[in-house]
Protein backbone atom coordinates (compact mmCIF):
# COMPACT_ATOMS: atom_id res chain seq x y z
CA UNK A 1 0.00 0.00 0.00
CA UNK A 2 0.95 3.67 -0.65
CA UNK A 3 2.65 5.55 2.46
CA UNK A 4 2.01 8.28 1.43
CA UNK A 5 -0.69 10.53 -0.67
CA UNK A 6 -0.49 13.46 -2.33
CA UNK A 7 -3.06 16.62 -3.13
CA UNK A 8 -3.48 17.70 -5.80
CA UNK A 9 -2.99 14.77 -8.39
CA UNK A 10 -2.87 17.24 -11.07
CA UNK A 11 -1.96 20.96 -11.11
CA UNK A 12 -1.69 23.49 -13.87
CA UNK A 13 -0.24 26.88 -13.42
CA UNK A 14 1.19 29.76 -15.26
CA UNK A 15 5.18 30.62 -15.21
CA UNK A 16 6.01 32.68 -12.49
CA UNK A 17 3.20 31.83 -10.22
CA UNK A 18 4.06 29.28 -7.30
CA UNK A 19 2.86 25.79 -7.20
CA UNK A 20 1.98 23.97 -3.56
CA UNK A 21 1.50 20.09 -2.78
CA UNK A 22 0.20 18.46 0.20
CA UNK A 23 1.57 14.57 1.24
CA UNK A 24 0.01 12.95 4.17
CA UNK A 25 1.08 9.81 5.65
CA UNK A 26 0.42 7.18 7.83
CA UNK A 27 3.09 6.08 10.78
CA UNK A 28 5.70 8.08 12.45
CA UNK A 29 8.89 8.92 9.76
CA UNK A 30 12.27 9.72 10.81
CA UNK A 31 12.34 11.95 7.84
CA UNK A 32 10.33 12.79 4.61
CA UNK A 33 11.81 13.21 0.87
CA UNK A 34 10.52 15.08 -2.08
CA UNK A 35 11.61 13.62 -5.94
CA UNK A 36 10.57 15.27 -8.98
CA UNK A 37 10.22 13.09 -12.00
CA UNK A 38 10.34 14.41 -15.73
CA UNK A 39 8.37 12.66 -18.54
CA UNK A 40 9.85 9.92 -19.43
CA UNK A 41 12.82 10.11 -17.40
CA UNK A 42 14.05 8.50 -13.52
CA UNK A 43 13.45 10.39 -10.04
CA UNK A 44 15.68 12.78 -8.88
CA UNK A 45 15.84 14.14 -5.07
CA UNK A 46 15.08 17.21 -4.39
CA UNK A 47 15.06 17.64 -0.55
CA UNK A 48 14.84 15.65 2.37
CA UNK A 49 13.34 17.11 5.58
CA UNK A 50 13.96 15.42 9.11
CA UNK A 51 10.80 14.76 11.66
CA UNK A 52 12.59 17.35 13.85
CA UNK A 53 12.40 20.21 11.66
CA UNK A 54 9.58 22.34 10.60
CA UNK A 55 10.82 23.84 7.52
CA UNK A 56 13.57 23.74 4.88
CA UNK A 57 14.40 25.70 2.15
CA UNK A 58 16.71 24.62 -1.17
CA UNK A 59 16.86 27.48 -4.11
CA UNK A 60 13.02 27.90 -5.25
CA UNK A 61 12.03 24.66 -2.99
CA UNK A 62 10.26 25.01 0.43
CA UNK A 63 9.38 22.20 2.32
CA UNK A 64 6.95 21.93 5.65
CA UNK A 65 6.11 19.15 7.61
CA UNK A 66 3.76 18.93 10.31
CA UNK A 67 4.25 15.16 12.35
CA UNK A 68 1.37 15.66 14.35
CA UNK A 69 -0.71 16.40 11.24
CA UNK A 70 1.53 13.63 9.57
CA UNK A 71 1.37 15.87 6.59
CA UNK A 72 4.32 17.61 4.36
CA UNK A 73 4.10 20.67 1.37
CA UNK A 74 5.94 21.46 -1.13
CA UNK A 75 6.19 24.86 -2.41
CA UNK A 76 7.73 25.56 -5.57
CA UNK A 77 7.90 29.73 -5.77
CA UNK A 78 8.10 31.54 -9.63
CA UNK A 79 7.78 28.24 -11.06
CA UNK A 80 9.13 28.01 -14.91
CA UNK A 81 8.12 25.76 -17.68
CA UNK A 82 10.85 23.57 -16.61
CA UNK A 83 9.62 22.68 -13.50
CA UNK A 84 6.81 21.08 -15.54
CA UNK A 85 6.80 17.36 -13.90
CA UNK A 86 5.90 14.73 -11.24
CA UNK A 87 6.57 15.48 -7.74
CA UNK A 88 6.64 12.38 -5.14
CA UNK A 89 7.06 12.53 -1.36
CA UNK A 90 8.38 9.22 0.08
CA UNK A 91 9.10 7.96 3.79
CA UNK A 92 10.87 5.28 4.80
CA UNK A 93 9.33 2.22 6.44
CA UNK A 94 10.86 1.16 10.26
CA UNK A 95 11.66 -1.91 9.55
CA UNK A 96 15.26 -2.78 10.25
CA UNK A 97 16.03 -2.60 6.04
CA UNK A 98 13.76 0.29 5.62
CA UNK A 99 11.61 0.78 2.13
CA UNK A 100 11.41 4.29 1.00
CA UNK A 101 7.69 4.22 -0.14
CA UNK A 102 6.10 6.70 -2.56
CA UNK A 103 2.87 8.67 -2.75
CA UNK A 104 1.15 9.01 -5.40
CA UNK A 105 2.54 11.76 -7.08
CA UNK A 106 1.46 15.32 -8.23
CA UNK A 107 1.66 16.22 -12.03
CA UNK A 108 3.18 19.61 -12.71
CA UNK A 109 1.86 21.75 -15.68
CA UNK A 110 3.75 24.86 -16.00
CA UNK A 111 2.43 26.89 -19.16
CA UNK A 112 4.85 29.64 -20.39
CA UNK B 1 29.44 8.82 -16.49
CA UNK B 2 25.77 7.85 -15.86
CA UNK B 3 25.49 6.88 -12.26
CA UNK B 4 22.87 4.48 -12.48
CA UNK B 5 22.40 3.04 -15.83
CA UNK B 6 19.52 0.59 -16.98
CA UNK B 7 18.85 -0.99 -20.63
CA UNK B 8 16.84 -1.55 -22.60
CA UNK B 9 15.23 1.58 -22.10
CA UNK B 10 12.17 0.35 -23.98
CA UNK B 11 11.21 -3.60 -24.70
CA UNK B 12 7.92 -4.71 -26.59
CA UNK B 13 7.49 -8.14 -26.10
CA UNK B 14 4.91 -11.22 -26.30
CA UNK B 15 2.99 -12.76 -23.88
CA UNK B 16 4.75 -16.07 -22.52
CA UNK B 17 7.93 -14.73 -23.33
CA UNK B 18 10.87 -14.35 -20.93
CA UNK B 19 12.84 -11.32 -20.86
CA UNK B 20 15.65 -9.43 -18.81
CA UNK B 21 16.75 -5.91 -17.58
CA UNK B 22 19.69 -5.17 -16.70
CA UNK B 23 21.02 -1.96 -13.98
CA UNK B 24 24.26 -0.78 -13.48
CA UNK B 25 25.70 1.55 -10.67
CA UNK B 26 29.59 3.48 -10.95
CA UNK B 27 28.63 5.27 -7.64
CA UNK B 28 30.21 2.68 -5.15
CA UNK B 29 26.46 1.62 -3.39
CA UNK B 30 26.28 -0.65 -1.12
CA UNK B 31 22.12 -1.29 -1.92
CA UNK B 32 20.48 -1.40 -4.80
CA UNK B 33 16.45 -1.80 -5.65
CA UNK B 34 14.22 -2.63 -8.32
CA UNK B 35 10.92 -0.43 -8.10
CA UNK B 36 7.66 -0.87 -10.17
CA UNK B 37 5.81 2.12 -11.88
CA UNK B 38 2.63 1.30 -13.57
CA UNK B 39 0.52 3.49 -15.66
CA UNK B 40 -0.95 5.87 -12.85
CA UNK B 41 2.89 6.28 -11.64
CA UNK B 42 2.21 4.48 -8.38
CA UNK B 43 5.58 3.39 -7.52
CA UNK B 44 5.92 0.07 -5.75
CA UNK B 45 9.22 -1.67 -4.31
CA UNK B 46 9.46 -5.16 -5.63
CA UNK B 47 13.27 -6.01 -4.65
CA UNK B 48 16.19 -5.08 -2.50
CA UNK B 49 20.06 -6.05 -2.13
CA UNK B 50 22.87 -5.39 -0.02
CA UNK B 51 26.39 -6.09 -0.97
CA UNK B 52 24.77 -8.73 -3.72
CA UNK B 53 22.21 -10.50 -0.81
CA UNK B 54 18.69 -10.00 -1.00
CA UNK B 55 16.87 -8.33 1.59
CA UNK B 56 13.65 -6.74 0.71
CA UNK B 57 11.65 -9.53 -1.73
CA UNK B 58 8.32 -7.77 -1.88
CA UNK B 59 5.23 -10.03 -2.58
CA UNK B 60 5.70 -10.36 -6.35
CA UNK B 61 5.35 -13.58 -8.64
CA UNK B 62 8.02 -16.38 -8.57
CA UNK B 63 8.25 -15.09 -12.32
CA UNK B 64 10.23 -12.26 -11.53
CA UNK B 65 13.59 -13.29 -10.49
CA UNK B 66 16.47 -10.58 -9.72
CA UNK B 67 20.43 -11.21 -9.56
CA UNK B 68 23.21 -9.38 -8.30
CA UNK B 69 26.58 -10.45 -9.84
CA UNK B 70 28.37 -8.05 -7.75
CA UNK B 71 26.93 -5.09 -5.49
CA UNK B 72 27.24 -2.66 -8.61
CA UNK B 73 24.50 -4.81 -10.75
CA UNK B 74 21.38 -5.78 -10.71
CA UNK B 75 19.56 -7.94 -13.12
CA UNK B 76 15.85 -8.57 -13.28
CA UNK B 77 14.97 -11.64 -15.38
CA UNK B 78 11.34 -11.97 -15.41
CA UNK B 79 9.43 -15.48 -17.01
CA UNK B 80 6.05 -16.32 -18.83
CA UNK B 81 5.48 -12.68 -18.75
CA UNK B 82 1.90 -11.35 -18.54
CA UNK B 83 0.12 -8.10 -20.01
CA UNK B 84 0.19 -6.99 -16.46
CA UNK B 85 3.82 -6.98 -16.08
CA UNK B 86 3.51 -3.88 -18.65
CA UNK B 87 5.18 -0.98 -16.70
CA UNK B 88 8.24 0.69 -16.54
CA UNK B 89 11.26 -0.76 -14.00
CA UNK B 90 13.13 1.68 -12.48
CA UNK B 91 16.85 0.29 -10.77
CA UNK B 92 17.83 2.78 -7.74
CA UNK B 93 20.92 2.16 -5.47
CA UNK B 94 21.94 4.22 -2.29
CA UNK B 95 25.54 4.36 -0.49
CA UNK B 96 25.76 2.76 3.10
CA UNK B 97 24.33 -0.20 4.92
CA UNK B 98 20.42 -0.02 4.36
CA UNK B 99 18.54 1.70 7.26
CA UNK B 100 15.56 4.15 7.24
CA UNK B 101 16.84 7.33 6.01
CA UNK B 102 18.77 8.82 2.72
CA UNK B 103 17.97 9.52 -0.21
CA UNK B 104 17.92 6.66 -3.91
CA UNK B 105 19.64 7.42 -6.57
CA UNK B 106 17.52 6.30 -9.87
CA UNK B 107 18.29 5.30 -13.00
CA UNK B 108 16.30 6.36 -16.00
CA UNK B 109 13.85 3.32 -16.52
CA UNK B 110 12.99 0.70 -18.40
CA UNK B 111 9.44 0.61 -19.91
CA UNK B 112 8.09 -3.05 -20.65
CA UNK B 113 5.36 -3.69 -22.87
CA UNK B 114 3.97 -6.57 -23.12
CA UNK B 115 1.69 -7.17 -25.81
Amino acid sequence: SQQGEEDPQALSIQEGENATMNCSYKTSINNLQWYRQNSGRGLVHLILIRSNEREKHSGRLRVTLDTSKKSSSLLITASRAADTASYFCATWTTDSWGKLQFGAGTQVVVTP
Amino acid sequence: DTAVSQTPKYLVTQMGNDKSIKCEQNLGHDTMYWYKQDSKKFLKIMFSYNNKELIINETVPNRFSPKSPDKAHLNLHINSLELGDSAVYFCASRPGTPTNTGELFFGEGSRLTVL
